[in-house]
């Protein structure tokens, strides 16, 4: 039972380097969001989708890019990184907004 | 804008102590409130408040939902080293995913 599956787990970039993290998920859930976390500043959502062809922004959508085709995955992509986007990077997903979240393992990255 | 504030941000206690941490929101239509912790990686889910469910308990952890206040504690008896971890707050805000505070982080020495 995989639940949410994030690759990689470490990633170092230099900066204007575009990359994409992946997420899956095998729960057939609805609802997919990103969540950035860095120290202090708990965890801020980045973008979200309610349902496969249907994104939306978060708090800090600036630089970042979704799309969903599918229920199951929800990449995610940066555009040219910055040293401001150093940070661990987490995929969830639930039934719906008024549901606990399953979060992935997360993804650490560092740009320098 | 619907917002989550935790209180204190960091905390250290001896094993065996029992200790409080708060969580108060500001949400334009309340629906629930729930509780996270975090050790090294992932959060992992420890409770959900409703306004049918507002008190909740699992082995040494409790917490209840005040409503009037608009807050929630999250209590933790005999406490462990264990138990060290960032405890997280959240409520859902609209039809986006959860609205997090900035956590408490607990740490339990021996």
């Amino acid at each position: 039972n995989a639940g949410v599956t994030q690759t990689p787990k470490f990633q170092v970039l230099k900066t204007g380097q575009s990359m994409t993290l992946q997420c899956a998920q095998d729960m057939n859930h609805e609802y997919m969001s990103w969540y950035r976390q860095d120290p202090g500043m708990g965890l801020r959502l980045i973008h979200y989708s309610v349902g496969a062809g249907i994104t939306d922004q978060g708090e800090v959508p600036n630089g970042y890019n979704v799309s969903r085709s599918t229920t199951e995955d929800f990449p995610l992509r940066l555009l040219s990184a910055a040293p401001s986007q150093t940070s661990v990077y987490f995929c969830a997903s639930s039934l719906g907004s008024n549901s606990p979240l399953h979060f992935g393992n997360g993804t650490r990255l560092t740009v320098t | 804008e619907d917002k989550v504030v935790q209180s204190p941000l960091s905390l250290v206690v001896h094993e065996g102590d029992t200790v409080t941490l708060n969580c108060s929101y500001e949400v334009t239509n309340f629906r629930s409130l729930l509780w996270y912790k975090q050790e090294k990686k992932a959060p992992t889910f420890l409770f959900m408040l409703t306004s049918s469910g507002i008190e909740k308990k699992s082995g040494r952890l409790s917490s209840i939902l005040d409503k009037k206040e608009l807050s929630s504690i999250l209590n933790i008896t005999a406490t462990q080293t264990g138990d060290s971890a960032i405890y997280l707050c959240a409520v859902p805000s609209g039809n986006t995913p959860l609205v997090f505070g900035k956590g408490t982080r607990l740490s339990v020495i021996a």
